[in-house]
């Protein structure tokens, strides 16, 4: 099993530009997270799906941020147009509901 | 879900067990206390969890207290591999996980 795969691992891109991260969740796990680390605020959750249906986008910070999975295998968070302070280390979770999560390495994104 | 409290940071010398607490004062019936860690750059990683019984895995072991008001993650032989912050959540089945700010081990040689 290869775990969460989260893709890029590292991303730098300048003020204004669109960002797109990807996860691709452990096979057979349905339900899908969205998680956000700064220094000042810690892990965030930003959105879940489960069965591909988004279930809480309450945490996207605003509608810069949008996510979709398109089938069970796919993730993307996306941020249009980005900012400085989207700056952050993002992770993707995957899970069999009701269980734990298993999460990936994270995408570190660094805008300019 | 219930807020759990955590010290902030502790150390612990190599080889020696590790005992974290964790107090979940107001804790309901239904609320599962579980245990993760974040080595630096890297995911969290689940540990344990438990509802009322003591468990034990081959990471770690989970005592709860008998009115489940606070908990005790031990690593019972920390190596420096161990050092990390390790969080401490109360959650509903079918509730999401919340993070706090949980401990910051570090394990010393």
């Amino acid at each position: 099993d290869a775990g969460v795969i989260q893709s890029p691992r590292h991303e730098v891109t300048e003020m204004g530009q669109e960002v797109t991260l990807r996860c691709k969740p452990i096979s057979g796990h349905n339900s899908l997270f969205w998680y956000r680390q700064t220094m000042m605020r810690g892990l965030e959750l930003l959105i879940y799906f489960n069965n591909n249906v988004p279930i809480d986008d309450s945490g996207m910070p605003e509608d810069r941020f949008s996510a979709k999975m398109p089938n069970a295998s796919f993730s993307t968070l996306k941020i249009q147009p980005s900012e400085p302070r989207d700056s952050a280390v993002y992770f993707c979770a995957s899970s069999e509901i009701n269980y734990g999560y298993t999460f990936g390495s994270g995408t570190r994104l660094t805008v300019v | 879900d219930a807020k759990t409290t955590q010290p902030t940071s502790m150390d612990c010398a190599e080889g020696r067990a590790a005992n974290l607490p964790c107090n979940h004062s107001t804790i309901s019936g239904n609320e599962y206390v579980y245990w993760y860690r974040q080595i630096h750059s890297q995911g969290p990683q689940y540990i344990i969890h438990g509802l009322k019984n003591n468990e034990t895995n081959e990471m770690a072991s989970l005592i709860i207290t008998e009115d489940r008001k606070s908990s005790t993650l031990i690593l019972p032989h920390a190596t420096l591999r161990d050092t990390a912050v390790y969080y401490c959540i109360v959650r509903v089945t079918g509730n999401q996980f919340y993070f706090g700010t949980g401990t910051s081990l570090t394990v010393i040689p």
